[in-house]
C-alpha cells in the first residue's frame, strides 16, 4: 500500500530563515508526489509535483522540493521564509491505479517576525 | 480562468438528514474527486469521477454516493447524517482522466470546501 508520512506536526521558523517541511513516502512503482499547501478555513492550493527528472522540483511562491530516491523522501524548502508562508501544508502521493491521493498528515508551519 | 467551486459554504444539518454538496471543475477538467478533511482524521479520498462514471470510491459507507453529470459538475450525497460526519468536503478537479491512462499524475485543483455541520 501506498502511503505518506510526515514526521512533524509543527514547524517554527523565524522570518527571512531557511526552512524545511519534512516528507517520507512509501510506494511501489514509480511515485508520484505533491504538495499543497491549505490556509485557515480554505481548500488546498497547489504548490509543486515529482514525477520524474531532476530531483529539484521548483514550485509556487518560492517553494522548492528535493527528490531523494535513496532515502524515501520529498521534503519541501524554501531558502527564505515569509511570516505569510505560515500555513498547513501536505504531501501526498497519487495511487496509480485509482487516480486518488493520499496525503500525509499535515504540518503546521509558523513563521514568526 | 474560474478555478473550482463549491456550493454552499456552509451547511447545517441534523442527524439523519440527507446533505447534498456541489461542485464545479475546472472548464476543461473531466474528472472530479471527493474528499472528506474531519478534525483528527486528516484528509480522506471519498470518490473519484470521470466521464460520467464513478471510477473509485475511499473506504465510506454506501451512505456517501454521488454523480458527475454531462457538463463534468458534479454532486455529493450523504444520506442519513450521522454526527461523525461533520467535516470540510473538498472537491477537486483535474484534466486527463481516463484519457490520460490510470497512470496520470496531472495535479488536482481544489476548491474552498463546503463545511458540514451535523446537530
Amino acid at each position: 500500500a501506498q502511503s505518506v508520512a510526515q514526521p512533524e506536526d509543527q514547524v517554527n521558523v523565524a522570518e527571512g530563515n531557511p526552512l524545511t517541511v519534512k516528507c517520507t513516502y512509501s510506494v511501489s512503482g514509480n511515485p508520484y508526489l505533491f504538495w499543497y499547501v491549505q490556509y485557515p478555513n480554505r481548500g488546498l492550493q497547489f504548490l509543486l509535483k515529482y514525477i520524474t527528472g531532476d530531483n529539484l522540483v521548483k514550485g509556487s511562491y518560492g517553494f522548492e522540493a528535493e527528490f531523494n530516491k535513496s532515502q524515501t523522501s520529498f521534503h519541501l524548502k524554501k531558502p527564505s521564509a515569509l511570516v505569510s508562508d505560515s500555513a498547513l501544508y501536505f504531501c501526498a502521493v497519487r495511487e496509480s491505479q485509482g487516480g486518488k491521493l493520499i496525503f500525509g498528515q499535515g504540518t503546521e508551519l509558523s513563521v514568526k517576525p | 480562468e474560474a478555478g473550482v467551486t463549491q456550493s454552499p459554504t456552509h451547511l447545517i444539518k441534523t442527524r439523519g438528514q440527507q446533505a447534498t454538496l456541489r461542485c464545479s471543475p475546472i472548464s476543461g477538467h473531466t474528472s472530479v474527486y471527493w474528499y472528506q478533511q474531519a478534525l483528527g482524521l486528516g484528509l480522506q479520498f471519498l470518490l473519484w469521477y470521470d466521464e460520467g462514471e464513478e471510477r473509485n470510491r475511499g473506504n465510506f459507507p454506501p451512505r456517501f454516493s454521488g454523480r458527475q453529470f454531462p457538463n463534468y459538475s458534479s454532486e455529493l450525497n450523504v444520506n442519513a447524517l450521522e454526527l461523525e460526519d461533520s467535516a470540510l468536503y473538498l472537491c477537486a478537479s483535474s484534466s486527463a482522466g481516463l484519457a490520460g491512462g490510470y497512470g496520470s499524475y496531472n495535479e488536482q485543483f481544489f476548491g474552498p470546501g463546503t463545511r458540514l455541520t451535523v446537530l
